[in-house]
């Protein structure tokens, strides 16, 4: 079956511009999580949804992110004002039920570069 | 401090050996602890979850979790040049899912 797909795979954007990243998780899934993972670290959690509920966005950096996924599936993070410091590989994984003990499937991300 | 600290590596062992993995954590609390695979460029998936003290064994691979001590471990035995990557530790904690930087694991023929 098909996996948890991002959409667009890479994003070049100038700074100041916003963007949108698109995640469409495993069908049926109730869990959806955003991460940020920068060159050799770890994916660092920015948000969690569970249906279509933010339960958790104190991951988010400033503001100037959001994250919506207004019908439970399909899931957008926006980020306003784009800068350089934002460059980085974004991540979206998706488990079937409630947390913690549900496995995570991760897409294969959009890599955001912000000239 | 980092809620999860792993070694940076690269860990070189040769191909059949044991592999040992190591991550310790900060928050008592922590109630689920996974261990993740990550080749270059690609994305993370699960090799393995541990809930309660112990040992869980799934195949060549060996998870042990020690929460008195926040040690988590993971063991690779019978080492291929396959398994040659980045391997992950995360812990679960009040709805996050904290990762460390992970650990480099060359497995040499």
């Amino acid at each position: 079956g098909a996996g948890v797909s991002q959409s667009p795979r890479y994003k070049v954007t100038k700074r100041g511009q916003d963007v949108a990243l698109r995640c469409d998780p495993i069908s049926g899934h109730v869990s959806l999580y955003w991460y940020r993972q920068a060159l050799g670290q770890g994916p660092e959690f920015l948000t969690y949804f569970n249906y279509e509920a933010q339960q958790d966005k104190s991951g988010l950096p400033n503001d100037r992110f959001s994250a919506e996924r207004p019908e439970g599936s399909i899931s957008t993070l926006t980020i306003q004002r784009t800068e350089q410091r934002d460059s980085a590989m974004y991540r979206c994984a998706s488990s079937p039920g409630q947390a913690p003990l549900d496995t995570q499937y991760f897409g294969p991300g959009t890599r955001l570069t912000v000239l | 401090q980092k809620e999860v600290e792993q070694n940076s590596g690269p860990l070189s062992v040769p191909e059949g050996a044991i592999a040992s993995l190591n991550c310790t954590y900060s928050d008592r609390g922590s109630q689920s602890f996974f261990w993740y695979r990550q080749y270059s460029g690609k994305s993370p998936e699960l090799i393995m979850s541990i809930y309660s003290n112990g040992d869980k064994e799934d195949g060549r691979f060996t998870a042990q979790l020690n929460k008195a001590s926040q040690y988590v471990s993971l063991l690779i035995r019978d080492s291929q040049p396959s398994d040659s990557a980045t391997y992950l530790c995360a812990v679960h904690n009040f709805n996050k899912f904290y990762f460390g930087s992970g650990t480099k694991l060359n497995v040499k023929p």
